[in-house]
């Protein structure tokens, strides 16, 4: 249990599916993130919401669209995607302002574009 | 943008031996994160440097922050089977929110 959930935890989809990831926090932390992890790259920033609001969008092509509606829960959705695409994605969150920006992960959802 | 180099990107040890790991960056880095992703798993944060020429010990493991701010190490004393996994430094370049990601080195352990 790692206090960061993400459903659902492996996703096959066609290039031309719609679909979502779900991310939710239990720490009570103010920051949520999304990460992509793919073999042999770092890990690289999507997404980050501090306080529901938006503050990073690390040039992501716009088929990928988040949502943040509250502090808890943090949404990645999906419309055509390229079989690049997959990877593992990695939700996180931390505490927001203060603190040490230790990021707690969720166990990710590893996605496959067919 | 601040890119940080990690090395080695592979090590296999005899479960016995040490093992070092090293983060290095052409500019100074603001604070040093190290976590461990087990296969299969996801990332763990283990440890943060915030001071020039920090050192901090978690039981077998080591980590240092160099004088300059530009290059961070941990090293593992005798290694042990649950050693493996994959370690990753990170730099928060100055926000709470930004973190950037070396690529990481994978341990693996030969018992």
């Amino acid at each position: 249990e790692t206090g960061v959930t993400q459903t659902p935890r492996h996703l096959v989809m066609g290039m031309t599916n719609k679909k979502s990831l779900k991310c939710e926090q239990h720490l009570g932390h103010n920051a949520m993130y999304w990460y992509k992890q793919s073999a042999k790259k770092p890990l690289e920033l999507m997404f980050v919401y501090n306080f529901k609001e938006q503050t990073e969008n690390n040039s992501v092509p716009s088929r990928f669209s988040p949502e943040c509606p509250n502090s808890s829960h943090l949404f990645l959705h999906l419309h055509t995607l390229q079989p690049e695409d997959s990877a593992l994605y990695l939700c996180a969150s931390s505490p927001g302002t203060g603190g040490t920006g230790e990021l707690f992960f969720g166990e990710g959802s590893r996605l496959t574009v067919l | 943008g601040q890119q940080v180099m990690q090395i080695p990107q592979y090590q296999h040890v005899q479960e016995g031996e040490d093992f070092t790991t090293y983060c290095n960056s052409s500019t100074t880095l603001s604070n040093i994160q190290w976590y461990k992703q087990r296969p299969g798993g996801h990332p763990v944060f283990l440890i943060q440097l915030v001071k020039s020429g920090e050192v901090k010990k978690q039981k077998r493991l080591t980590f240092q922050f160099g004088e300059a701010k530009k290059n961070s190490s941990l090293h593992i004393t005798a290694t042990q089977t649950t050693d493996v996994g994959t370690y990753f430094c990170a730099d928060s370049g100055g926000s709470n929110y930004k973190l950037t990601f070396g690529k990481g080195t994978l341990l693996t352990v030969n018992p």
